[in-house]
């Protein structure tokens, strides 16, 4: 079965460090796709997609992500994190139909 | 400005009482969706539509009815509530194709069923 898998429920980072967040999935071709990111009490906003050609993704606010086809993941990085990253970070795919799939999510918490 | 907008965004109710929960975008997006979040579990698709009169089930469809009379709007109809119902609802809309791009969702609906 197709699937996204998020492995790391929360991750705490210190302000200006760098941060990878994993994002694996499962499925027979390549997906589209999609990293997420969740404020407090806001909805979701996308920070960065991938369909095809250069597997490394810019995004905004300054995150990254690269798709590796031989391990079937798509991490996202930032090089240096900054108070206001601290959200909810989902990661999602499409895989040929008319439905996105959804990771469990990774809380980010920025300490100072 | 390009959004999707939910109301209500916070409700209470009780176990058997109908609800209705508006969805509406002015982007002229032909698919729109709605799923719901709960901790540890991420967002699960409730039902998508891809154009007018056009609606079908996602992952969780149980509990709850969707119509889609119009293309920019989208509403989530509970008809009779339950706890296990209690969650944080957002409505999402896409360009096409058909749900395979970029979702732009709305600011979410906490609804609590007692």
């Amino acid at each position: 079965a197709q699937s996204v898998t998020q492995p790391d429920i929360h991750i705490t980072v210190s302000e200006g460090a760098s941060l990878e967040l994993r994002c694996n999935y499962s499925y027979g071709a390549t997906p589209y796709l999609f990293w997420y990111v969740q404020s407090p009490g806001q909805g979701l906003q996308l920070l960065l997609k991938y369909f095809s050609g250069d597997t490394l993704v810019q995004g905004i606010k300054g995150f990254e992500a690269e798709f590796k086809r031989s391990q079937s993941s798509f991490n996202l990085r930032k090089p240096s994190v900054h108070w206001s990253d601290a959200a909810e970070y989902f990661c999602a795919g499409n895989f040929g139909n008319e439905k996105l799939t959804f990771g469990t999510g990774t809380r980010l918490t920025i300490i100072p | 400005e390009a959004q999707v907008t939910q109301n209500p965004r916070y409700l209470i109710t009780v176990t058997g009482k109908k609800l209705t929960v508006t969805c509406s975008q002015n982007m002229n997006h032909e698919y729109m969706s709605w799923y719901r979040q709960d901790p540890g579990l991420g967002l699960r698709q409730i039902y998508y539509s891809m154009n007018v009169e056009v609606t079908d089930k996602g992952d969780v469809p149980e509990g709850y009815k969707v119509s889609r009379k119009e293309k920019r709007n989208f509403p989530l109809i509970l008809e009779s509530p339950s706890p296990n119902q209690t969650s944080l609802y957002f409505c999402a809309s896409s360009p096409p194709p058909h749900g395979t791009d970029t979702q732009y969702f709305g600011p979410g609906t906490r609804l609590t069923v007692l």
